[in-house]
């Protein structure tokens, strides 16, 4: 079984400044771990992944996150907010299956709300 | 590219009807996954397909039907609308194999009566 846990369902920070969105998982076997980001009334879009090798992961918008096994932890970063980061976040993941991959049955997190002031 | 795409994007359902949110996707993908997603709650996995005529449950399968007759389609039913399933829907297709993400469509948002 799998879970994930995001820490705060709001943050708001202000623009230029770093950005951290926490995110904890629980999974049984290796985890395939994901950040989407949901802008007002879309769908979702994956800002990175990370599923083996590197810890540090990069994605798009300038967003990194990284992989710690001993915390159970892929917690997304920024080091400058932009406006147009407001959105809502959602960590995932997914659980490798017996031949080493994984595919989309996805567990979520519950979401967290960026605000960026100006 | 087209990838998913999910119609109606809005419905207003009076309880007791039916319907059937359709999901299509062009990327020849073998799974395919509805979800609902609630404030508060994230998504929350309603029934997924591994392939045409294979379907499961998920997390919240109670109320919805699913069937898988193609690759590329994959509607969900609601037999007996509730207010209870007042929701967004977001239907999402990844391949089964490789490091693989899953590709949403834009949502349908479900009011219920």
């Amino acid at each position: 079984a799998q879970s994930v846990t995001q820490l705060g369902s709001h943050v708001s920070v202000s623009e230029g400044a770093l950005v951290l969105l926490r995110c904890n998982y629980s999974s049984s076997v290796p985890p395939y771990l994901f950040w989407y980001v949901q802008y007002p009334n879309q769908g979702l879009q994956l800002l990175l992944k990370y599923t083996t090798g590197a810890t540090l992961v990069k994605g798009i918008n300038g967003f990194e996150a990284e992989f710690k096994k001993s915390e159970t932890s892929f917690h997304l970063t920024k080091p400058s907010a932009h406006m147009s980061d407001a959105a809502e976040y959602f960590c995932a993941v997914s659980a490798a299956n017996a031949g080493g991959t994984s595919y989309g049955k996805l567990t979520f997190g519950q979401g967290t709300i960026l605000t960026v002031h100006p | 590219n087209a990838g998913v795409t999910q119609t109606p994007k809005f419905q207003v359902l009076k309880t007791g009807q039916s319907m059937t949110l359709q999901c299509a996707q062009d990327m020849n993908h073998e799974y395919m996954s509805w979800y609902r997603q609630d404030p508060g709650m994230g998504l929350r996995l309603i029934h997924y397909s591994v392939g045409a005529g294979i379907t499961d449950q998920g997390e919240v399968p109670n109320g919805y039907n699913v069937s898988r007759s193609t690759t590329e389609d994959f509607p969900l039913r609601l037999l007996s609308a509730a207010p209870s399933q007042t929701s967004v829907y977001f239907c999402a297709s990844s391949q089964l194999t490789g490091y693989t993400e899953a590709f949403f469509g834009q949502g349908t948002r479900l009011t219920v009566v």
